[in-house]
């Protein structure tokens, strides 16, 4: 497509609930990125894709949090056992190579009650 | 290690005056800059990059920075504002070390124009 497609655009869960994110990169980028981004501050890096493989996972907060990109194209990032720290919007990027820039999309509005 | 400082949270300028949002940057290796603009719901927008070429980057909607190594500063700047430039900025460096992918943002500077 033409642009960086993440659904839904909000999810409201109930604490404890698990919740998935989707991310419909560019069709052809490479590279796939997951950013957290909480009311008032920066985007914060949680993990990052080459294709299929999960080449960093270092900013994902816990083990309940867990990404996927089983073919190389659509990612989703799972929340389990939603609590309300986890209220944020979470960004998808997507790049040819890291030179090109990057493409965000709009982003996911997680309101954990 | 990479990281970035957005050295003022607020700015208001006059419709038709000139701009300054500034940030400093911190890497161990030559970094990759950019700078990102949000309006409000709306996602982030590539307004320009610095990728070791120029260092004076030319970006959208009449926005420049300058890449100042000395300073470690990477300032975006445009010499008349719009009503339309009103929204949050971020500024943003990448390692340009082997496989290092991950962008680390600042805090982000929110810019008011004011009629």
């Amino acid at each position: 497509g033409a642009g960086v497609s993440q659904s839904p655009r909000y999810k409201v869960a109930k604490r404890g609930q698990d919740v998935a994110l989707r991310c419909d990169p560019i069709s052809g980028h490479v590279s796939l990125f997951w950013y957290q981004q909480a009311l008032g501050q920066g985007p914060e890096f949680l993990t990052y894709f080459q294709n299929e493989a999960q080449l960093d996972k270092s900013g994902l907060p816990s083990d309940r949090f867990f990404a996927e990109r089983p073919e190389g194209s659509v990612s989703t990032l799972k929340i389990q056992r939603t609590q309300q720290e986890d209220s944020a919007v979470y960004l998808c990027a997507s790049s040819l190579t890291g030179a090109f820039g990057y493409t965000f999309g709009s982003g996911t509005r997680l309101t954990v009650v | 290690a990479q990281s970035v400082t957005q050295l003022d949270s607020h700015v208001s300028v006059s419709e038709g005056t000139p701009v300054l949002l500034r940030c400093n940057y911190s890497s161990s290796y030559s970094p990759s800059l950019f700078w990102y603009v949000q309006h409000p719901n709306k996602g982030l927008q590539l307004l320009l990059k610095y990728t070791s070429a120029a260092t004076l980057v030319k970006g959208i909607n009449g926005f420049e920075a300058e890449f100042k190594k000395s300073e470690t500063s990477f300032h975006l700047t445009k010499p008349s504002a719009h009503m339309s430039d009103a929204a949050e900025y971020f500024c943003v460096v990448r390692e340009a070390n082997f496989g290092n992918e991950k962008l680390t943002f600042g805090t982000g500077t929110r810019l008011t124009i004011i009629p």
